[in-house]
């Protein structure tokens, strides 16, 4: 059974620190990684892919990967009592019928 | 207009009842998927269909059955409804150039 993990959280920053949120994945042969952010009670929404190893910045958004570690991280800047939220970072199982892989998502609340 | 829609979006039943969540979308996707969400299990899938003639069970498709009626619509199924089916259902479409997924609103059923 492929995996995604992540920690449940909640992780707490205050306003303006910068939110670090990890995820390890267990197939190696894994090629496209996703974050994903869901306010309560709505729906995933894309936040950031990331396809190669290193950073990717969107904005106070940084994507990292590292495929030798099989770890994907997401940073926010800056943070924001709006980005609270459960962020879901998610892999592409290529070798399995091309299905997407969920964690079970880490709660984030940025505090005013 | 949304792109993604679910209908309906809150259900409650009883225990052994046959219930049809359906699911529409105007993105022009051939790749749709059914998924459940349950609180610190994040999203599991349960159905997944690549094209039309396409169907394929996910990692937890006992006790549901789904009909890909055309391009735009992919119905799930619950033949009897039991209460740990009690979850948050999610309709989601995806691209296969981009695999980025694309979720509708969401059902949230409650088995009696």
């Amino acid at each position: 059974q492929k995996e995604v993990e992540q920690n449940s959280g909640p992780l707490s920053v205050p306003e303006g620190a910068i939110a670090s949120l990890n995820c390890t994945y267990s197939d190696r042969g894994s090629q496209s990684f996703f974050w994903y952010r869901q306010y309560s009670g709505k729906s995933p929404e894309l936040i950031m892919s990331i396809y190669s190893n290193g950073d990717k910045e969107d904005g106070r958004f940084t994507a990292q990967l590292n495929k030798a570690s099989q770890y994907v991280s997401l940073l926010i800047r800056d943070s924001q009592p709006s980005d609270s939220a459960t962020y879901l970072c998610a892999v592409v199982d290529w070798t399995g019928g091309f299905k997407t892989i969920f964690g079970a998502g880490t709660r984030l609340f940025v505090k005013a | 207009d949304a792109d993604v829609t679910q209908t309906p979006r809150n259900r409650i039943t009883k225990t052994g009842k046959r219930i049809m969540l359906e699911c529409s979308q105007t993105k022009g996707h051939d790749r749709m998927y059914w998924y459940r969400q349950d609180p610190g299990l994040g999203l599991r899938l349960i159905y997944y269909s690549f094209d039309v003639k396409d169907i394929n069970k996910g990692e937890i498709s006992d006790g549901y059955s789904v009909s890909r009626q055309a391009q735009a619509k992919f119905s799930l199924s619950l033949e009897s409804a039991i209460p740990n089916q009690t979850a948050l259902y999610f309709c989601a479409t995806s691209d296969p150039t981009q695999e980025t997924q694309y979720f509708g609103p969401g059902t949230r059923l409650l088995v009696l």
